[in-house]
């Protein structure tokens, strides 16, 4: 069965201090796809990126980091500097091409980081 | 570029009436996903339309709760003789989806049923 876990409920950092949200997957297929998505206060879901099985390179995209490996079954993410606006949950995901694309979610990170 | 728009985006309704809530996606969007998200848990899948095609159905779905995806367009989704448990946020997100395989899905801002 697909599953994600974010085992960090809440994290609460300093502003500017380095945060990583761990994500583990489980799935049988080998065609696969992460995302990350936030949801700041207001409630509404933010894409941040996608990330295909095949494609095990890391990205960057300014204060924000991704660190996919398959061997732990693992796509961490990683915020640099933090920053008040960080301040959001945090889901990951799990898709797959059998089901149409619908989305498998962890439970989210709750991240709060202070002045 | 309009994003994903729902409505409405708050409801309070008693219990055993039945509440209708709309979805209109992304223009350009073939699909379109319907997920539930009570508080402190992730999203959970509802529901999907490849354009008008209701095409997979959540065994969270129970009879109660329908869905439509009329000409391809938005979509609505219902739920009849609605109970306590119901009360949640409902989320509406849509996508491109090529052969190549599921890209990311846009959220609306979803639609807050209380059920009192």
């Amino acid at each position: 069965a697909q599953k994600v876990t974010q085992a960090q409920t809440e994290i609460s950092v300093v502003e500017k201090e380095d945060v990583t949200l761990d994500c583990v997957y489980e799935t049988r297929d080998t065609t696969y796809y992460l995302f990350w998505y936030k949801q700041p206060p207001s409630g509404e879901l933010v894409f941040l990126i996608r990330r295909n099985s095949f494609d095990e390179q890391n990205e960057i995209s300014g204060r924000y980091s991704w660190n996919f490996q398959k061997s732990t079954s693992s796509f961490n993410f990683t915020i640099t500097a933090s920053q008040v606006v960080d301040s959001a949950v945090y889901f990951c995901a799990l898709s797959w091409n059998n089901q149409g694309g619908k989305l498998i979610f962890g439970q989210g990170t709750e991240l709060s980081v202070k002045p | 570029d309009t994003g994903v728009s729902q409505d409405p985006r708050h409801k309070i309704t008693k219990r055993g009436q039945n509440v209708t809530f709309r979805c209109d996606p992304i223009s350009e969007h073939n699909r379109l996903y319907w997920y539930r998200q009570t508080l402190g848990q992730g999203p959970e899948f509802l529901t999907y339309f490849q354009n008008e095609a209701q095409l997979e159905k959540s065994r969270l779905l129970s009879d109660r709760f329908s869905a439509e995806r009329p000409k391809g367009s938005f979509s609505t989704l219902e739920i009849q003789r609605t109970e306590q448990g119901d009360s949640a946020m409902y989320l509406c997100a849509s996508s491109w989806n090529p052969a190549s395989g599921p890209y990311e899905q846009y959220f609306g801002p979803g639609t807050r049923l209380t059920v009192t």
